[in-house]
């Protein structure tokens, strides 16, 4: 089984330059999340989707962090104009639900270091 | 303060050591998580229990629900077994959303 996917691997750019990260969850999985991971922290929820539609997204910075999942399969996350402490590593993660006994499957995540 | 604690932060031990990782919360949870987190960023889900006891290989993982509590135990350690355990938990309240806590660094030296 094919596990989830998410491109770039690294990402190295400037303060206030645009990034885009994309994730593609195991196939089936109805729901996918982008989880943001500071150095020596635990990941923090961005935002959930449930299919094509946003479940919570109460943590996502919307002043400049977007993200859409079309056709309710692949996922971007937008970054729009980055700053310095948004250098983290993002992880994608889906499941099959969105109740407690559903297990989370992780991408190896993309690290931002933004300069 | 994290709603989810993990102990201790950081953990070194030598090859065989039985190796004890601790988890607390505060409010009455659905179901908790243990993650495992190599360097590098991958995260692979350990197990998923919202009472008793699971094993798997050299792995245990306990939860106490009255006292709030979970335990990761590793049996007969190795040095593959250094990585980044994470605790993560389901609150009743919102199922939907899951908490976790800062990690146990691990590192077992040969």
């Amino acid at each position: 089984e094919a596990g989830v996917a998410q491109s770039p691997r690294y990402k190295i750019i400037e303060k206030r330059q645009s990034v885009a990260f994309w994730c593609n969850p195991i196939s089936g999985h109805a729901t996918l999340y982008w989880y943001q991971q500071i150095l020596g922290q635990g990941p923090k929820l961005l935002i959930q989707f449930q299919n094509n539609g946003v479940v919570d997204d109460s943590q996502l910075p919307k002043d400049r962090f977007s993200a859409e999942r079309l056709k309710g399969v692949d996922s971007t996350l937008k970054i729009q104009p980055a700053k310095l402490e948004d250098s983290a590593v993002y992880l994608c993660a889906s499941s099959l639900g969105q109740h407690e006994g559903e297990k989370l499957f992780f991408g190896s995540g993309t690290q931002l270091s933004v300069l | 303060k994290n709603e989810v604690e993990q102990s201790p932060q950081n953990l070194t031990a030598q090859e065989g050591e039985f190796i004890t990782i601790n988890c607390s919360y505060s409010v009455g949870i659905s179901a908790l998580h243990w993650l495992q987190q190599h360097p590098g960023g991958g995260i692979v889900s350990l197990f998923m229990l919202s009472s008793g006891k699971k094993k798997h290989g050299r792995l245990i993982a306990t939860i106490n629900i009255q006292e709030k509590h979970s335990s990761l135990h590793i049996t007969a350690s190795h040095p593959r077994d250094s990585a980044v355990y994470i605790c993560a938990v389901r609150y009743a309240r919102w199922t939907d959303k899951l908490i976790f806590g800062t990690g146990t660094r691990l590192q077992v030296f040969p």
